[in-house]
């Protein structure tokens, strides 16, 4: 089966500045690479996602990037807030079903 | 749009009582639901999957005949906890499939529900 990693598992970052997440994953058939934010006791919510075909996606602050080369992609929050603290978990779609990665705590400090 | 609901959002009960989770898609027609389960500060594990009108998919290690799963139809999927006990505690979440033919891929989720046996 798919074998997703996600680093770092903790991350600290000063208000205003960048924050990046990334995952390896290891079935060269996935094909659709999401992103989610989970926020204490509530459900997981999609922030962005990005296609195989695809190298990179961006909404507003936050953007995607996908190499399926080296079979990694990356969550990318630029001038971050103190709402963004939550927790990311990432997820690799192979044959229908989601491996989600282990999950980065992060905090904005301000 | 791509709006999943569950309920309820937090529920108490005995060992030994059964315990049913609703999960609803409010805005499109879900075609496979998605039961998992949490642990604090752990990601989400696979519990099943469910396609409308059919039997769910359990991962191995999860028993069928505790976690009852029916989704009778294309917006309604339920998770019933049968003689729940302590170590059934835990954050449950739903998610929900678009039909394919649009994105087809993408999971929505639920708020989640947080049952506590005692």
């Amino acid at each position: 089966g798919e074998n997703v990693e996600q680093h770092p598992s903790t991350l600290s970052v000063q208000e205003g500045d960048s924050a990046v997440i990334k995952c390896t994953y290891s079935d060269s058939a996935s094909n659709y690479f999401p992103w989610y934010k989970q926020e204490l006791g509530k459900g997981p919510q999609l922030i962005i996602d990005i296609r195989s075909n695809v190298g990179e996606k961006k909404d507003q602050r936050i953007a995607v990037t996908l190499n399926k080369t080296a079979k990694h992609f990356s969550l990318h929050i630029t001038e971050t807030q103190p709402e963004d603290s939550a927790v990311y978990f990432c997820a690799v779609n192979t044959g229908n079903q989601f491996y989600f990665g282990t999950g980065t705590s992060l905090t904005v400090i301000p | 749009g791509a709006v999943v609901s569950q309920h309820p959002s937090r529920v108490i009960c005995k060992s030994g009582t059964s315990v049913k989770i609703e999960c609803r898609s409010l805005d499109f027609q879900a075609t496979t639901m998605f039961w998992y389960r949490q642990f604090p500060k752990k990601s989400l594990m696979l519990m099943a999957t469910s396609n409308e009108g059919s039997k769910a998919t359990y991962e191995q290690g999860v028993e069928k005949d505790k976690f009852l799963i029916n989704h009778a139809s294309l917006t309604l999927s339920t998770l019933t906890v049968t003689s729940a006990h302590p170590e059934d505690s835990s954050f449950y979440i739903c998610s929900a499939s678009p039909p394919r033919g649009g994105t087809g891929d993408e999971q929505f989720f639920g708020p989640g529900t947080r049952l506590t046996v005692l």
